[in-house]
């Protein structure tokens, strides 16, 4: 069964701090890897797309990594700010029909 | 910028009402979704179209129907609104081409929906 699964759940932080998202998935056969951002009440926003040939892939502050061997992919937050308080979600796009597998996310708060 | 947008950010309707929630986009793709997104279950597929009047069904379609009569308007009906389809309803677009690897998806801003 094609599935996606995020840890932790739900984490906090405090300002300045970095902070590390898992995501491990079973999506089989696999096109690429998503991270996204969802601000409280706002649709998601895309952050990094990795394929499977990408081992890591920087925005800003924010740097993902794909291991496409061991399907675990992490979101690493360096530096964190008040605004990265959100959930974030790692979505995985399979090859049949470019189907996409949501994980239910990790609720990050950053604290001042 | 791709721009998605949904006819209302807040809905409130009652139990049995018939509710049209609408999608435009203005960039021309040709995939557009229905995602509902509730607490600690992440996003679901409701339906999804890759073309004009052409509709497949997602994950949980049941309760739900779509119409998709132009390129840039995808809309989800509840045809009888029941209490748990209280939720947040996304509408997202899919770029395409010759290489899918990196179709991008966009989304609204999302309806939420409550049913009294």
């Amino acid at each position: 069964k094609n599935q996606v699964e995020q840890s932790p759940q739900s984490l906090i932080i405090l300002e300045g701090k970095n902070c590390t998202l898992q995501c491990n998935y079973t999506v089989s056969p696999f096109s690429n890897l998503r991270w996204y951002k969802q601000d409280t009440g706002r649709g998601p926003v895309s952050l990094t797309i990795m394929t499977f040939s990408e081992n890591t892939k920087s925005n800003g502050r924010y740097t993902a990594t794909l291991d496409a061997d061991t399907k675990q992919s992490s979101l690493h937050i360096t530096a964190s700010q008040l605004s990265d308080s959100a959930s974030y979600i790692c979505v995985v796009v399979g090859s049949t029909l470019g189907r996409l597998y949501f994980g239910r996310g990790t609720q990050l708060t950053v604290w001042p | 910028d791709v721009k998605v947008t949904q006819s209302s950010r807040y809905l409130v309707k009652r139990t049995g009402e018939k509710v049209f929630l609408e999608c435009v986009q203005d960039m021309d793709h040709e995939n557009m979704f229905w995602y509902r997104q509730d607490p600690g279950l992440g996003l679901r597929l409701i339906y999804f179209s890759y073309d004009v009047k052409m509709k497949e069904k997602g994950d949980i379609p049941e309760g739900y129907s779509v119409s998709r009569e132009k390129k840039e308007r995808f809309s989800l009906i509840l045809e009888s609104a029941s209490t748990n389809q209280t939720s947040m309803y996304l509408c997202a677009t899919l770029t395409s081409g010759s290489s899918s690897s990196y179709n991008e998806q966009f989304f609204g801003p999302g309806t939420r929906l409550t049913v009294l």
